[in-house]
């Protein structure tokens, strides 16, 4: 079975700061891995994604995250907060093959940015 | 062009009634989730769409969960005699479905939030 976990209820960073929003998973062969941001009273929004190739994957607004295989890892980064990444972030992870594809979110992270 | 979308966005009931949440998916998009978000948690999937089909439902926790995509378009999910621990929020999502199932980006509507009193 394929999990995600995300050990961090809440992140707090002041703006300007860098931020990593940590992310590890469970899964048979190789992974594909998303991350989504949700702010109050919406649906997620798709952030980037990673399917193969360049460890380091580039998303929307400086977002970036970093595929750690040896480490089951994919962080969430950016290099400086705004208050306006403040929302609730969540990492899911799929297989690639078998099955009908069907992802598994943990449980988010709370991202505070202060001023 | 036009995003998912979830009517009612807010759905007050009884327990006991019967309640129907409608998801209209990105026009083209051939497969449609159903997921469902208490508070606190990330989304539990329910149910899994190809066209009109239902290629997964291995979600959806009882037989007092149903859902249709007639058309291979609008799906409409169905609760009946609603149980107080019904109450979450209602996320629907539709992905192309022609690049490869897995790496398909989900796109999700704004949910459907239920209060069974």
């Amino acid at each position: 079975a394929q999990s995600v976990a995300q050990p961090e209820d809440q992140v707090n960073v002041a703006e300007g700061n860098p931020l990593t929003v940590k992310c590890t998973y469970s899964v048979s062969g190789n992974p594909y891995l998303f991350w989504y941001v949700q702010y109050p009273n919406r649906g997620l929004q798709f952030l980037l994604k990673y399917i193969t190739g360049d460890n380091l994957v580039k998303g929307s607004y400086g977002f970036e995250a970093e595929f750690n295989k040896s480490q089951t890892s994919f962080h969430l980064k950016k290099p400086s907060a705004l208050v306006s990444d403040s929302a609730l972030y969540f990492c899911a992870v799929r297989a690639p093959s078998g099955g009908s594809y069907i992802p598994t979110f943990g449980r988010g992270t709370s991202l505070i940015v202060h001023p | 062009g036009a995003g998912v979308s979830q009517t009612p966005s807010n759905k007050v009931t009884e327990k006991g009634k019967y309640v129907e949440l409608r998801c209209d998916p990105i026009s083209g998009h051939t497969a449609l989730y159903w997921y469902r978000q208490s508070l606190g948690q990330g989304p539990e999937f329910l149910i899994y769409f190809q066209g009109t089909g239902a290629a997964d439902d291995s979600g959806l926790p009882n037989d007092r969960f149903f859902a249709v995509r007639p058309e291979g378009s609008v799906s409409t999910l169905k609760i009946q005699r609603t149980e107080r621990g019904d109450s979450a929020v209602y996320l629907c999502a539709s992905s192309p479905g022609t690049s490869g199932r897995a790496i398909d980006t989900q796109y999700f509507g704004p949910g459907t939030r239920l209060t069974v009193l």
